[in-house]
């Protein structure tokens, strides 16, 4: 398995507030990014990165900021929940940018907007 | 803008039957297809096809590309109770991840 870890693996929050999801990898892959999965939707980028400080919005971006100062860290913030942003978050990462062995994904984080 | 199609959405079918599941994309500058099984948690790797006409096989599962109608089967015979899972298929067209477009999903149900 590859070796990327998500915290908190699970979070009840309220509307309004701010939650910041954190992606740990150990495997020194350049690229990383959040996914968030909603039934009928899959899987959706919100943001990806493809080195340290260096990150780009994907499909669903509004209302999320990410960052990344640590090769191995990534983080995902709401700055303001809400409960549309109810949602499983993945974390992936990639070793190169082609996708030659494709990408791995976390155990994924639950988070609940009430 | 890209999109995959998966269908059925949903299956169920008893131990030992043969499976097959289907995926049509339209991705622009298309490279490759790949096949994830989620169960639960984090999606995990099955294939990844590039060439049409050419099947690639883990123990039971197969999988192949037909980039002239522009889908892909992925099948699943004998089916034991832990194939049940939901089957991801994501269209990528170049880039890191992207490049990729997941579709919805095929959410299979093995009974014993």
């Amino acid at each position: 398995d590859a070796g990327i870890t998500q915290s908190p693996r699970h979070k009840v929050t309220e509307t309004g507030t701010p939650v910041t999801l954190r992606c740990h990898q150990t495997e020194n892959h350049r690229y990383m990014y959040w996914y968030r999965q909603d039934p009928g939707h899959g899987l959706r980028l919100i943001h990806y990165s493809y080195g340290v400080k260096d990150t780009d919005k994907g499909e669903v971006s509004d209302g999320y900021s990410v960052s990344r100062s640590k090769t191995e860290d990534f983080l995902l913030t709401l700055e303001s929940a809400t409960s549309s942003q109810t949602s499983v978050y993945f974390c992936a990462i990639s070793e190169s940018a082609t996708l030659g062995n494709t990408i791995y994904f976390g155990e994924g984080s639950w988070l609940t907007v009430v | 803008e890209d999109k995959v199609v998966q269908s059925p959405l949903s299956l169920v079918v008893h131990e030992g039957d043969t499976v097959t599941l289907n995926c049509s994309y339209e991705v622009t500058n298309f490279r490759s297809l790949l096949w994830y099984k989620q169960e639960k948690k984090a999606p995990t790797f099955l294939f990844m096809l590039t060439s049409s006409g050419i099947e690639k096989k883990s123990g039971r599962l197969s999988s192949i590309l037909d980039k002239k109608e522009l889908f892909s089967i992925l099948n699943i015979t004998a089916t034991q109770t832990g194939d049940s899972a939901v089957y991801l298929c994501a269209g990528y067209s170049g880039g890191g991840a992207d490049g990729l477009t997941f579709g919805k999903g095929t959410h299979l149900i093995i009974q014993p």
